[in-house]
């Protein structure tokens, strides 16, 4: 079965970065896009921008650009989402899920990034 | 990039239907036939519900069912269960090849 596995929580500090990987197994990597979703405490769901595994190619909404970054690596299946300049309002869970069209599913199970001073 | 509109929060007694509404633009919802629902519940990992307006993954009940007119698109939960207390989120293909979330409904079963 499709499966997206994140990996675990992160706490960071104003002004870092953090780098959120995303494996994916049970399908063909290179054929969907893979999106990035975050959730905030007490805030609704974000889409961040999306990374097509086969060529890399990325898009961003503008609220993110200059400080998101999205990576692939087709050897072991794995997107990474990489967030700079750290607030406190980027605390939030990060999602990773897959587009088979114009739509997420699955998704994987959240990372918790905290930043804190 | 403003979020789609959607009411705060919509309750219903069990048994009864309820509809939660999610309002765009020309540029979303109104111009593609991309408009998908999830459901999320506390603390767990959101869930697809409705895809491409009013298409149903296999596996979620009929229960719940989408439509749109202009840009307003439009979940509906006919006979609601304690199970469906949750939040919900609409989303939208945008032009420029760029999505978009609802700001969410907390549905309440009383």
């Amino acid at each position: 079965q499709v499966q997206l596995v994140q990996s675990g929580a992160e706490v960071k500090r104003p002004g870092a970065s953090v780098k959120v990987s995303c494996k994916a197994s049970g399908y063909t990597f290179t054929t969907l896009n893979m999106h990035w979703v975050r959730r905030a405490p007490g805030q609704g769901l974000e889409w961040m921008g999306w990374i097509a595994p086969n060529s890399g190619v990325t898009n961003y909404p503008q609220k993110f650009q200059g400080r998101v970054t999205m990576t692939r690596d087709m050897s072991i299946t794995t997107v990474y989402m990489e967030l700079s300049n750290l607030r406190s309002d980027d605390t939030a869970v990060y999602y990773c899920t897959r587009a088979p069209e114009a739509w997420f599913d699955p998704w994987g199970q959240g990372t918790l990034v905290t930043v804190s001073s | 990039q403003s979020a789609l509109t959607q009411p705060a929060s919509v309750s219903g007694s069990p048994g009864q239907s309820i509809t939660i509404s999610c309002t765009g633009t020309s540029s979303d919802v109104g111009g593609y036939n991309y408009v998908s629902w999830y459901q999320q519940h506390p603390d767990k990992v959101p869930k697809l519900m409705i895809y491409d307006v009013s298409r149903r993954p296999s596996g979620v009940s009929n229960r719940f069912s989408g439509s749109k007119s202009g840009n307003t698109a439009s979940l509906t939960i006919s006979g609601l269960q304690a199970e469906d207390e949750a939040d919900y989120y609409c989303c939208s293909y945008r032009s420029g090849d760029f999505y978009v979330f609802g700001t969410g409904t907390m549905v309440t079963v009383l």
